[in-house]
């Protein structure tokens, strides 16, 4: 069984700052994929970038990306020029080869303040 | 199309109550899943369809628990005899499959359905 742990409950970040998420993951499978969503408050949850497991580049789209360590089983989340609409939960995410269910963590709370 | 809908938003509910939720997935989406999200907790999977084909369900999904998907298009999942302890948000994403390759296959959410039994 796949399990993903996210350690930071809450984080805080000031506008245009720059913050990272963590998120560790263990499993067996070689071929797989991470995901990073994001959930804003009473809003549905949306897709923010993703990682397959087979690729060695990080992933980038526009001012997110992430920090794959596929050694370490790591995936952080790294968010520049933060925006106060990036406030939300985020949680990551772990799918296997073939997509279909998603394993979750627990999320992180970010608020970002003016 | 306007995405994932699900029907109600919000349901309250006696306990030994019986619920059903409606999920209107994105349509010619091929691939449904059924989660649920306690407070404070990332969402934790209950069933996935192809189709309509229940593949998979996951050990949480009680004999209380019952979803379809008759048409291969809308899902329905039952709650019978509800406890307190069902009380959660019930998430619902659809995806494509388009072909046999392990591609990725992206899940769009929709807004959820509240649970609250008292």
């Amino acid at each position: 069984a796949q399990t993903v742990t996210q350690s930071q409950p809450e984080m805080s970040v000031q506008e245009a700052e720059t913050v990272t998420l963590s998120c560790t993951y263990d499993t067996s499978e070689n071929n797989y994929y991470l995901f990073w969503y994001k959930q804003p408050p009473s809003r549905q949850m949306i897709l923010v970038i993703r990682q397959e497991a087979y690729k060695q580049q990080n992933a980038t789209e526009n001012r997110f990306s992430v920090n794959f360590q596929k050694a370490a089983k790591s995936f952080s989340l790294k968010i520049s020029d933060s925006q106060l609409g990036d406030t939300a939960m985020y949680f990551c995410a772990f799918g296997t080869g073939t997509a279909s269910k998603l394993t979750f963590g627990t999320g992180t709370r970010l608020q970002v303040t003016l | 199309d306007t995405g994932v809908s699900q029907d109600p938003r919000h349901k309250i509910t006696k306990r030994g109550q019986n619920v059903t939720f409606r999920c209107d997935p994105i349509s010619e989406h091929n691939r449904l899943y059924w989660y649920r999200q306690t407070l404070g907790q990332g969402p934790e999977f209950l069933t996935y369809f192809q189709n309509e084909a229940q593949l998979e369900k996951s050990r949480l999904l009680s004999d209380r628990f019952s979803a379809e998907r008759p048409k291969g298009s809308f899902s329905t999942l039952e709650i019978q005899r509800t406890e307190q302890g069902d009380s959660a948000m019930y998430l619902c994403a659809s995806s494509s499959m388009v072909s046999r390759t392990p591609e990725y296959n992206e899940q769009f959410f929709g807004p959820g359905t509240r649970l609250t039994v008292l």
